[in-house]
């Protein structure tokens, strides 16, 4: 079956230091890959997305992703976190159709 | 980027009204529309997808006749919770796919449904 794993609930950094959140996919080919971000109460914004080509992708707000095809992930980076980046992140999938799986959603917070 | 509006944002109602739920492409035209429950602290669910010129199609379990989806024109869709009953609050999300990017979810900022 197709899913998504996103295999930290919780995650809590200090501002200015590195993140990465973790995504691992389950599909017969490889999907089109997703990164959203929702703020408390909000919908989902589009962070970025792999179709095909380079497989480090650039996004808004500075972050990034790459896919490994051997490994089956797409983790989120960004290189010095802001306070305001503290939100819910999901990591999504489409397979043939165009049905998004999502993971669960990892929950970031920023020490200050 | 493409923008979608909701509206309401946040509803309250009592047990037993319906509630309509509007969804709007505001600068593009939508060639597939969806509609999501969240409950909280959980991820998303699919309840529905609606196709230009078709009937919305339901994911397994949800029951259309609760959840009437009306796919009115290009940038609106309504999803309207029927008789509603307190196990139906939840966050209600909708997004939109675009005709210039149809490989390309754009979500609604939600409707906060609160059923008394």
């Amino acid at each position: 079956a197709q899913s998504v794993t996103q295999p930290d609930i919780h995650i809590t950094v200090s501002e200015g230091a590195s993140l990465e959140l973790r995504c691992n996919y389950s599909y017969g080919a490889t999907p089109y890959l997703f990164w959203y971000v929702q703020s408390p109460g909000q919908g989902l914004q589009l962070l970025l997305k792999y179709f095909s080509g380079d497989t480090l992708v650039q996004g808004i707000k500075g972050f990034e992703a790459e896919f490994k095809r051997s490994q089956s992930s797409f983790n989120l980076r960004k290189p010095s976190v802001h306070w305001s980046d503290a939100a819910e992140y999901f990591c999504a999938a489409r397979g043939g159709g165009n049905k998004l799986t999502f993971g669960t959603g990892t929950q970031l917070k920023v020490e200050l | 980027g493409a923008v979608v509006s909701q509206h309401p944002s946040r509803v309250i109602c009592k047990s037993g009204t319906s509630v309509k739920i509007e969804c709007r492409s505001l600068d593009f035209q939508a060639t597939t529309m969806f509609w999501y429950r969240q409950f909280p602290k959980q991820s998303l669910m699919l309840m529905a997808t609606s196709n230009e010129g078709s009937k919305a199609t339901y994911e397994q379990g949800v029951e259309k006749d609760k959840f009437l989806i009306n796919h009115a024109s290009l940038t609106l869709s309504t999803l309207t919770v029927t008789s509603a009953h307190p196990e139906d609050s939840s966050f209600y999300i909708c997004s939109q796919s675009a005709r210039r990017d149809t490989d390309t979810q754009y979500f609604g900022p939600g409707t906060r449904l609160t059923v008394l």
